[in-house]
């Protein structure tokens, strides 16, 4: 059964450092969004991307956080300039259409010390 | 805004126990209900999902939901869990008025005694 993958799946970075967080989402799915979830909290919404587009972020998506789909199967988060309160786990999903079920990667732990 | 509510944080069952675990919404508009779980150093795994129709949804391992829209509920259940079924499960929601991001709750840990 195709699966999202993530890489890597721990990253430790220091404070102000740029990181990049890779996702291979599922091949014939055309919906990907980045989630996040800090330790002891919900799994919260960053953003989403359809059609070489971002079409919704949350209020944590700000200028630090950029998105790309560089390849046509790679989906990458970048965040500038890491700070401390970056530290969670980073979920990528992807879906066939807007409407099915998100399929998750196996998330990548970044840790900003 | 729209928000989802599970009850429970940690639920410990022994085998063979029925399980329920709650879960409430709160969305102005058209919703699609899904239960995720994770297992112990697993990913999220979609359980089941609700879109229309028949309110008492099917998943795999046979776990069921039931929207009862009168209640923004979607109870997740199981007739009799096992020792396996130890994960953490989560409730999300999402909604074409509010885009397609699922809004998740805090999930429900539940273990199994063997």
């Amino acid at each position: 059964e195709p699966e999202v993958t993530q890489t890597p799946s721990h990253q430790v970075t220091q404070m102000g450092q740029e990181v990049i967080l890779r996702c291979v989402p599922i091949s014939n799915h055309l919906y990907f969004y980045w989630y996040r979830q800090i330790l002891g909290q919900k799994v919260e919404f960053l953003v989403s991307f359809y059609n070489n587009e971002i079409s919704e972020k949350s209020e944590i998506f700000d200028d630090q956080f950029s998105v790309e789909r560089p390849d046509g199967s790679n989906f990458t988060l970048k965040i500038r300039s890491t700070k401390l309160e970056d530290s969670a786990m980073y979920f990528c999903a992807s879906s066939k259409l807007e409407t099915l079920g998100q399929f998750f990667g196996p998330g990548t732990r970044l840790t900003v010390l | 805004a729209q928000s989802v509510s599970q009850h429970n944080h940690h639920v410990i069952l022994s085998e063979a126990a029925s399980l329920e675990l709650g879960c409430n919404y709160s969305y102005g508009g058209t919703v699609n209900l899904f239960w995720y779980v994770q297992y112990p150093g697993q990913h999220l795994q979609l359980l089941l999902k609700y879109f229309s129709g028949d309110p008492l949804v099917k998943g795999i391992k046979g776990f069921e939901a039931e929207f009862i829209k009168s209640k923004f509920s979607f109870n997740l259940r199981k007739p009799s869990v096992q020792w396996s079924d130890t994960a953490e499960y989560f409730c999300a929601v999402n909604g074409k008025e509010y885009g397609n991001k699922l809004v998740f709750g805090a999930g429900t840990i539940l273990r199994v005694k063997s």
